[in-house]
């Protein structure tokens, strides 16, 4: 069972535009939140993550939203420019060994 | 920076040959983990470690086996590979303490069984 459920699977935007990428999830005990960035050819590399206690983190043009009371939380990517093109991957976990993944969201951003 | 080194970037095996992945960190990180991605599934974990000698089955550790002689070092193996072993594997190492949440990948193995 998928214990972190990501959406959309795949994603088309204009450059400029905002990019938004969904995920949720079951286990109340989780208490980590981090989204993974992935290029083709390279590994996953950690690009912004959120603990509960916040409903908002922000990072340059990323913006993590994350509301507690529906177990939900998504990526935010503001003017979204063609060099943002990865996959992007939720993910959720009580401690670094039982980090559960989103199944991956592939980002094209077309000039 | 933190670097995980896989030097392999592709693999081809046929079935029924072992297997043995690599994986190399050279930021003294204490944890080190190895994950399959497979498209629509994500990554999901096959086994990790959080010291030298010491293993923890992960999601999916059936067909696999680790081994972690050194701390720097943590190899995958496959002692008879299968078809449905056909994957991307990635390795990933993480410190102890209040940073042990953040992984850091190496780029991969694509492993094709044939």
């Amino acid at each position: 069972q998928q214990q972190v459920k990501q959406s959309p699977q795949s994603l088309i935007v204009q450059k400029g535009g905002i990019s938004i990428i969904n995920c949720a999830y079951e286990n109340t005990a989780f208490d980590y939140f981090p989204w993974y960035q992935q290029f083709p050819g390279k590994g996953p590399a950690l690009l912004i993550a959120i603990r509960p206690d916040v409903s908002e983190k922000k990072e340059g043009r990323f913006t993590i939203s994350f509301n507690k009371s529906a177990k939900q939380f998504s990526l935010h990517i503001m003017d979204s420019q063609p060099g943002d093109s990865a996959t992007y991957f939720c993910a959720a976990t009580t401690g670094a060994n039982n980090l559960f993944f989103g199944t991956g969201t592939r980002l094209t951003v077309i000039p | 920076d933190v670097k995980v080194t896989q030097s392999l970037r592709y693999l081809v095996k046929r079935t029924g040959e072992k297997v043995f992945l690599e994986c190399v960190q050279d930021m003294d990180h204490e944890n080190m983990f190895w994950y399959r991605q497979d498209p629509g599934l994500g990554l999901r974990l096959i086994y990790f470690s959080y010291d030298v000698k010491m293993k923890e089955k992960g999601d999916i550790p059936e067909g696999y086996s680790v081994s972690r002689e050194k701390k720097e070092r943590f190899s995958l193996i496959l002692e008879s590979a299968s078809t449905n072993q056909t994957s991307m594997y990635l390795c990933a190492s993480s410190p102890t303490g209040m940073e042990n949440e953040k992984l850091f990948f190496g780029s991969g193995t694509q492993l094709s069984v044939l």
